[in-house]
C-alpha cells in the first residue's frame, strides 16, 4: 500500500525567510512523488514530480523537494518566502496500478507574514 | 483557456434531490479522474476513465453515485438521493494517459447538501 503522511498542517513563516514542508511516504515500490498547491478558489496546480530520476527536483515558483530513500522523505523547500506562496500544499503519491490514481496527504497549509 | 474545466461551480440542494456535474478535460486527454475533497482533507480518489471506458471505482463510491463519458470527451458524475455527507469538493482531473503523465486538476464544483 502507498501513502504519505505530512507532518505539519499549518505552517508559519515571516515574508524572505525559509520554506519547509515535511513529507513522509510509505511505498512498496519506487514512488512516484509528487507537491501541488491549491490556492483558494483554484484548481490543484502541480509544483513538482520526481519520478526516479534526479533526487533533487526543482519545481515552479522557485520551490524543490529532495527525495531521500533511507529517510523515507520528500520533503518541499524554498529559500525565501513570498506573500503569494500563502496556500495549502499536498504531497501526493501515485498508485502503482491501473489507474495511476494520486493519494494525497492532508495537506500543510502555509502562513507567510509580512 | 485550454485547463479542465467543470460546471457548475457551486451547487446547494435539498437533502434526497439528485445532482448531476459536468467535466471537460484538456482536449486530446484519454484519461479522465474524479477526485471528492471533504473540508480539512487531501482529495480522495472515486473514479477515472480510460476514453470512454470506466475502469476503476473507489469503495467511496456508493451505488448512489454514477459516472459516465459517452463518447470519451466530457464527463458526467450524478449523485442520487443526497445525503449530509455528500457535501465536499468534486474534483476533475485529466491526463494524457501514459503512466508518467501529469494530471491536470479543474477548479471543482463545490456541493452543499442542506
Amino acid at each position: 500500500a502507498q501513502s504519505v503522511t505530512q507532518l505539519d498542517s499549518h505552517v508559519s513563516v515571516s515574508e524572505g525567510t525559509p520554506v519547509l514542508l515535511r513529507c513522509n511516504y510509505s511505498s512498496s515500490y519506487s514512488p512516484s512523488l509528487f507537491w501541488y498547491v491549491q490556492h483558494p478558489n483554484k484548481g490543484l496546480q502541480l509544483l513538482l514530480k520526481y519520478t526516479s530520476a534526479a533526487t533533487l527536483v526543482k519545481g515552479i515558483n522557485g520551490f524543490e523537494a529532495e527525495f531521500k530513500k533511507s529517510e523515507t522523505s520528500f520533503h518541499l523547500t524554498k529559500p525565501s518566502a513570498h506573500m503569494s506562496d500563502a496556500a495549502e500544499y499536498f504531497c501526493v503519491v501515485r498508485s502503482p496500478s491501473g489507474a495511476n490514481n494520486l493519494f494525497f496527504g492532508t495537506g500543510t497549509r502555509l502562513t507567510v507574514i509580512p | 483557456d485550454t485547463g479542465v474545466s467543470q460546471n457548475p461551480r457551486h451547487k446547494i440542494t435539498k437533502r434526497g434531490q439528485n445532482v448531476t456535474f459536468r467535466c471537460d478535460p484538456i482536449s486530446e486527454h484519454n484519461r479522465l479522474y474524479w477526485y471528492r475533497q471533504t473540508l480539512g482533507q487531501g482529495p480522495e480518489f472515486l473514479t477515472y476513465f480510460q476514453n470512454e471506458a470506466q475502469l476503476e471505482k473507489s469503495r467511496l463510491l456508493s451505488d448512489r453515485f454514477s459516472a459516465e463519458r459517452p463518447k470519451g470527451s466530457f464527463s458526467t458524475l450524478e449523485i442520487q438521493r443526497t445525503e449530509q455527507g455528500d457535501s465536499a469538493m468534486y474534483l476533475c482531473a485529466s491526463s494524457l494517459g501514459e503512466y508518467t503523465d501529469t494530471q491536470y486538476f479543474g477548479p471543482g464544483t463545490r456541493l452543499t447538501v442542506l
